[in-house]
């Protein structure tokens, strides 16, 4: 069965860096796409970005752009993201999630695609 | 960036009963590239729709899409229990995605 399973709760001060790694299983990794989505305490889904694992190109939302950088280890069929300058507003439940509909065809429509798996989340705290 | 308005914020309702969830985009979307997913406390969202219309796998018929351009509506027949959560909105036509702010269905 398709899984992903993420890396382990983490804690940070303010200006540094987090890696957070998903690893994926039971499916052909660099067939769908893998989204990061993150989610403050209370607060609703936000978008961060995607990354094409077979190509590694990779896509964020304005507000991340600069900050969060998104790479994968095809080998190990590990997605990672990792997000600089950390402030307090950072801490949150962070997703992997894959993509539903396979790279050949989203590619062809230039389009992303709804996510149909995730990850359980991996929590970051930002805190002094 | 497509701006996704979810209405209303929080809907009451009893278990049997049918809901009807509101999602507006700022602009058309693309292909009707517009998902919707459940999230209960604690747990990761779940797909239920995708393509505005089409059901998740594994996705009971009491829940249905329906929409285009920039309207889009999920409907909840027969509330079970396990309903009561909340609801998201995404489009992915165009990158950058977004979500919607989400709406609370909670038991009245």
């Amino acid at each position: 069965q398709v899984l992903l399973v993420q890396s382990g709760a983490e804690v940070k001060k303010p200006g540094a860096s987090v890696k957070v790694s998903c690893e994926a299983s039971g499916y052909t990794f660099t067939t769908y796409d893998i989204n990061w989505v993150r989610q403050a305490a209370g607060q609703g889904l936000e978008w961060m970005g995607w990354m094409n694992p077979k190509s590694g190109d990779t896509g964020s939302s304005l507000k991340f752009q600069g900050r969060v950088t998104m790479t994968r280890d095809t080998s190990t069929r590990t997605a990672y993201m990792e997000l600089s300058s950390l402030r307090s507003e950072d801490t949150a439940v962070y997703y992997c999630a894959r993509g539903l509909s396979p790279l050949w065809l989203t590619t062809a429509r230039g389009v992303r695609s709804a996510a149909d798996y995730w990850g359980q989340g991996t929590l970051v705290t930002v805190s002094s | 960036e497509i701006v996704l308005t979810q209405s209303p914020g929080t809907l009451s309702l009893s278990p049997g009963g049918g809901a009807s969830l509101s999602c507006r985009a700022s602009q058309a979307v693309s292909g009707n590239y517009l998902a919707w997913y459940q999230q209960r406390p604690g747990q990761p969202p779940r797909l239920l729709i995708y393509g505005a219309s089409t059901r998740a796998a594994g996705i009971p018929d009491r829940f249905s899409g329906s929409g285009s351009g920039t309207d889009f509506t999920l409907s909840i027949s027969r509330l079970e229990p396990e309903d009561f959560a909340v609801y998201y909105c995404q489009q992915y036509g165009i990158s950058p995605c977004s979500f919607g702010q989400g709406t609370r269905l909670e038991i009245k």
